[in-house]
């Protein structure tokens, strides 16, 4: 089955400063990525996806950033806040597998204020 | 909101117990999955259903018994669980395409506790 790793389980960031998480795919055919946030008792929050026609997309204090020749997909949050804090997770979804999600562990993100 | 909503929010069970998990969409959407989600581990997939058919099922033990009966619904009924079932389980919808590749959209999970 397909992997998706995160390189750091857990990150602390000072609260405005810029974070970036990372991530790892193992599928060179996979063409769309998602990030999402997890905040504690909740679900999944869609965040930000990318297509793999595409190496950046911006959204609203975030960044997404995908480099296919090293497989690895990150995440850019500016002037991070304490609202941030959750675990964030990527997904790769290879193409002709029914929409079938590969979700890495997901990395921790503390925002000290 | 994400429009998916999911109830109960808690359960706690005995492994006798039966008990059923509920999921509505809001959305639209054709196509709905059942995830678990452990601690430190990725999330599972374990049933996905397009237009009320399941076209997925992750080898998944027959203690867990899904069923959709719309495209809005999706239950996943619970029979002599073990606590090693204990975890979150999260419902998504997604819109369907011949291709996939559509964004899936999570409700807030039910949190299960197997005693």
């Amino acid at each position: 089955g397909e992997s998706v790793g995160l390189h750091l389980p857990t990150l602390s960031v000072q609260e405005g400063d810029n974070s970036i998480i990372n991530c790892a795919y193992s599928n060179s055919a996979s063409d769309y990525f998602i990030w999402y946030k997890q905040e504690s008792g909740k679900g999944p929050q869609f965040i930000i996806d990318i297509r793999s026609n595409m190496d950046k997309r911006q959204g609203q204090r975030v960044t997404v950033l995908l480099n296919k020749t090293v497989k690895h997909l990150s995440l850019q949050i500016a002037a991070t806040q304490p609202g941030d804090s959750a675990v964030y997770f990527c997904a790769e979804i290879p193409p002709n597998t029914g929409n079938q999600f590969y979700f890495g562990t997901g990395t921790s993100l503390t925002v000290i204020p | 909101e994400t429009g998916v909503t999911q109830t109960p929010r808690h359960l706690v069970m005995g492994m006798t117990n039966k008990k059923s998990l509920k999921c509505e969409q809001h959305l639209g959407h054709n196509a709905m999955y059942w995830y678990k989600q452990s601690a430190k581990k990725p999330l599972e997939l374990m049933f996905v259903y397009n237009f009320k058919e399941q076209t997925e099922n992750n080898s998944v033990p027959s203690r867990f018994s899904p069923e959709c009966p719309n495209s809005s619904h999706l239950f996943l009924h619970l029979h002599t669980l073990q606590p090693e079932d204990s975890a979150l389980y999260l419902c998504a919808s997604s819109p369907w395409s011949s291709g996939g590749e559509e964004t899936q959209y999570f409700g807030p999970g039910t949190r299960l506790l197997v005693l």
